[in-house]
């Protein structure tokens, strides 16, 4: 099975920030990575599919880059509403998925 | 506009059975894979299952391979998950997504239905 690795697991960061999340696959998945956001509550929202585009509606400061087996979603400024849990999803293996453990935003 | 409502969730005892429906409604559904995915309370997301367009292929994650059934009726819009054999960590909000390829990410979500296994 691939598993996908998220770090960090948490940061604090301050309104108007970049922020930069990675995630790692244990083998190359080629671009078959997706983002989601979640709120607390809330259910998984997509932000970014195969790798690196930009689901309809979101915001252009989110953007996504990789390929095989390391990927990053960047927010270029961070906005109060992007304060969230960030997961990186497989879509690659046997049609078998896997999400990572999930990154948490905060605020500074 | 897309909609997908579970129902289904509730208290049920280790051992026990429960079935999710997802609704949908505001798309073709007989053109979209759909998807189950669960949340622990606290936890991230867990992948659970799949089913073609058709229903003639599904595919499970280990944890619930041989208890879990994915299904699905066309002609009523609806998705199903059959869960036997339930343990306390089958524990978790269950969300229901729909996807037309892996490829492109699920791309709604339902609002989610939790099941609680305890004595």
């Amino acid at each position: 099975d691939i598993q996908m690795t998220q770090s960090p697991s948490s940061l604090s960061a301050s309104v108007g920030d970049r922020v930069t999340i990675t995630c790692r696959a244990s083998q190359s998945i080629s671009n078959h990575l997706n983002w989601y956001q979640q709120k607390p509550g809330k259910a998984p929202k997509l932000l970014i599919y195969a790798a690196s585009n930009l689901q309809s509606g979101v915001p252009s400061r989110f953007s996504g880059s990789g390929f095989g087996s390391e990927f990053t979603l960047t927010i270029s400024s961070l906005q109060p509403e992007d304060f969230a849990t960030y997961y990186c999803q497989q879509s690659h293996g046997a049609l078998t998925w896997t999400f990572g453990q999930g990154t948490k935003v905060e605020i500074k | 506009e897309v909609q997908l409502v579970e129902s289904g969730g509730g208290l049920v005892q280790p051992g026990g059975s429960l079935r999710l429906s997802c609704a949908a409604s505001g798309f073709t559904f007989s053109n979209y894979w759909m998807t189950w995915v669960r949340q622990a309370p606290g936890k991230g997301l867990e992948w659970v299952a799949n089913v073609k367009q058709d229903g003639s292929a599904t595919y499970y994650a280990d944890s619930v391979k041989g208890r879990f059934t994915i299904s699905r009726d066309n002609a009523k819009n609806s998705l199903y998950l059959q869960m036997n054999s339930l343990r306390a960590e089958d524990t978790a909000v269950y969300y229901c997504g729909m996807y037309t390829s892996g490829y492109y990410g699920i791309d709604s979500w339902g609002q989610g239905t939790l099941v609680t296994v305890s004595s």
